[in-house]
């Protein structure tokens, strides 16, 4: 019952660095997503892939880039790590996008500082 | 999201009220779904609303959305310490561009 499973779970990085956010799903979902959730501003949608081999812009992507690498997998990587971005980082997916009842589930989230 | 609205923000209740969360949405749409945040446990899919009127229950939480299909209420009857959480609404809507949006959440506490 692994459905979303996202690493590392937590991880403090120093302003200025660079990691990447992995995450796979094992539901044959098309789409998959990357949200942060922040206090106040509720979960913010960063990239998403409606499906396989396509990527696209959410709400908040500046600062991140992402990579569909294959039906399963999609990571999110900071290039430059900025205390901006400390932040739980969420990952998702779903059937579809576009769809009604498009249902997300999501990963347990990982928790990342940026000193 | 302003385009949803949950509340309250929070609620502390002594275990064994009933309780209601509500969401708002100035938009109908598509299809309404609650999630029930713990620490360290990410987002766990509670339920999915599709049609105006509709109702679903799972043990002791019943989900509403409204004929107009703009406003949800998630009520929790009796309530226990393990009750406790954030929930979260969210929402999509495809009036023009397909859109998927979550509340700010309502954090809640049941006294033991």
């Amino acid at each position: 019952n692994a459905g979303v499973t996202q690493t590392p779970k937590f991880q403090v990085l120093k302003t200025g660095q660079s990691m990447t956010l992995q995450c796979a799903q094992d539901m044959n979902h098309n789409s998959m997503y990357w949200y942060r959730q922040d206090p106040g501003m509720g979960l913010r949608l960063i990239y998403y892939s409606a499906s396989e081999g396509t990527t696209d812009k959410g709400e908040v992507p500046n600062g991140y880039n992402v990579s569909r690498l294959n039906k399963r997998e999609f990571s999110l990587r900071l290039e430059s790590a900025a205390p901006s971005q400390t932040s739980v980082y969420f990952c998702a997916s779903s059937e579809a996008w576009g769809s009604a009842g498009n249902t997300i589930y999501f990963g347990e989230g990982s928790w990342l500082t940026v000193v | 999201s302003q385009e949803l609205e949950q509340s309250p923000q929070s609620l502390i209740v002594q275990e064994g009220k009933n309780l209601t969360i509500n969401c708002t949405s100035s938009k109908t749409l598509y299809g309404l779904y609650w999630y029930k945040q713990k620490y360290g446990e990410g987002l766990i899919f509670l339920m999915m609303l599709q049609k105006g009127g509709e109702e679903k229950s799972h043990e002791k939480i019943t989900a509403k959305l409204d004929e107009k299909k703009q406003q949800s209420s998630l009520h929790i009857t009796a309530s226990q310490p393990s009750h406790a959480g954030i929930y979260l609404c969210g929402a999509d809507f495809a009036s023009g561009t397909y859109k998927y949006i979550f509340g700010t959440g309502t954090r809640l506490k049941v006294l033991a």
